[in-house]
């Protein structure tokens, strides 16, 4: 969906660095998410923000930080990579009035060597 | 907690014949459910959704998918396929209330799905 963008959209880096993935939407929703997709698993979640003010934890929240620095932008950050975190990461926003059906950005697809 | 389960891991099927992606879920009270597509080297795409009413819903290229309580199943079908539509399906549900304590969205595991010229 246009609507949400992610960068970058790949990223190769190397065990312990720290990554910073950004989300950007002009949906104007005030619900953003973070999930990685890894084969045979699915979208498991890593955090939610439900407004500027609000962060929640997620299923896999472990490695992860998360900053909502305004209602458009929510940035997921990898404090020290780690290969098991090779994954294709993806940005969600959603409104309480859609009954939270979630719009997905492209994804960004990070490897950690 | 909730779950779902997509027990194929991929469904073939020729082109003009019709599909059907399957789907069961477990959650307390009423669901809300969906569904999503992923083409390759693209995020997931909405096609659907089921909050009330109607058992059938219909949805985005065709698609729509049946609501059934009893068998707490929402299977997705189309009455005839397209090589396009081969893809990644997901479905997911979450519980009707949506407080920050109790939100939570829950996907399956995917199907791909392969339409055979």
């Amino acid at each position: 969906d246009a609507d949400v963008t992610q960068t970058p959209r790949n990223r190769i880096t190397k065990t312990g660095k720290r990554i910073m993935l950004e989300c950007s939407q002009t949906k104007g929703h005030d619900r953003m998410y973070w999930y990685r997709q890894d084969p045979g698993l699915g979208l498991r979640l890593i955090y939610y923000s439900f407004d500027v003010k609000d962060i929640n934890k997620g299923e896999i929240s472990d490695g992860y930080s998360v900053s909502r620095q305004a209602q458009a932008k929510f940035s997921l950050s990898l404090e020290s990579a780690i290969p098991n975190q090779t994954a294709l990461y993806f940005c969600a926003t959603s409104d309480l009035r859609g009954a939270d059906t979630q719009y997905f950005g492209p994804g960004t697809r990070l490897t950690v060597l | 907690a909730q779950s779902v389960a997509q027990p194929e891991d991929q469904v073939n099927v020729a082109e003009g014949n019709p599909l059907t992606v399957k789907c069961t879920y477990s959650v307390s009270g009423n669901p809300y459910l969906f569904w999503y597509v992923q083409y390759p080297n693209r995020g997931l795409q909405f096609l659907l959704k089921y909050i009330t009413g109607d058992n059938l819903v219909k949805g985005s290229y065709g698609f729509e998918a049946e609501f059934n309580k009893s068998q707490t199943s929402f299977h997705l079908k189309k009455p005839s396929a397209l090589v396009s539509d081969s893809a990644l399906y997901f479905c997911a549900v979450r519980h009707p209330y949506s407080g920050a304590g109790s939100y939570q969205l829950t996907f399956g595991k995917g199907t791909k799905l392969s339409v055979i010229p």
